[in-house]
């Protein structure tokens, strides 16, 4: 089955600094690829959306320089918190597609980032 | 492998009736379950949830249904509603203090028909 990884799982950053999470499809080619941010009481955001090769589609209020997102290949997109603060600490989670449908996607396992 | 996994990715139900979306999981030691509702360009948003110490829980018209034996469990909306038309993923995971990991379905899309 379509497997989809993130890395790393957990991490604790300074304020200031920048942090890379790593999305990659294990076992497939993913076309689209979603980035989430996981709230406190559980609903996921929709932060951007990335084509592999393309810019990507960032959502109302996502700040595209303070979030980085690059989808270099089929099976690798990163999103980078630039110059993070506590107020960035949170949960994110990102999902592939094969078709650029949001119908059936294959989400991650989630990154929690803490800044301290 | 899938630990979650939807097997029907689509749904259609005519107004009225019931809808009856379904999810098996592989992981024992999943014991927190959700379901999100998800609209067109927009995040997924939390449904309903059950732990694994109950067996049904019910939120309005949804209704939970947890089966540890069989490691299934199925959301139920009735009477489904066209605004109900939307995509449906659930979610597991296993308790772990401070942390909203979870592993989600594929989803599956309900088409409530007028």
């Amino acid at each position: 089955g379509a497997v989809v990884s993130q890395h790393p799982s957990r991490v604790i950053c300074k304020s200031g600094t920048s942090v890379k999470i790593e999305c990659r499809s294990l076992d497939f080619q993913a076309t689209t690829m979603f980035w989430y941010r996981q709230f406190p009481k559980k609903s996921l955001m929709l932060m951007a959306t990335s084509n592999e090769g393309s810019k990507a589609t960032y959502e109302q209020g996502v700040e595209k320089d303070k979030f980085l997102i690059n989808h270099a290949s089929l099976t690798l997109s990163t999103l980078t918190v630039t110059s993070a603060h506590p107020e960035d600490s949170s949960f994110y989670i990102c999902s592939a597609s094969t078709s650029g449908s949001t119908d059936t996607q294959y989400f991650g396992p989630g990154t929690r980032l803490t800044v301290l | 492998d899938q630990q979650v996994k939807q097997n029907s990715p689509s749904l259609s139900v005519q107004e009225g009736r019931i809808s009856i979306l379904n999810c098996d999981y592989t992981n024992s030691m999943f014991d927190y379950f959700l379901w999100y509702k998800k609209y067109p360009a927009e995040g997924p948003t939390f449904l309903i949830s059950i732990s694994s110490i109950k067996d049904k829980n019910e939120d309005g018209r949804f209704t939970v249904f947890l089966n540890k034996s069989a490691k299934h469990l199925s959301l139920h909306i009735v009477p489904s509603q066209p605004g109900d038309s939307a995509v449906y993923f659930c979610a597991a995971s296993e308790s772990e203090p401070g942390t909203y990991k979870y592993i989600f379905g594929t989803g599956t899309r309900l088409k409530v028909l007028a």
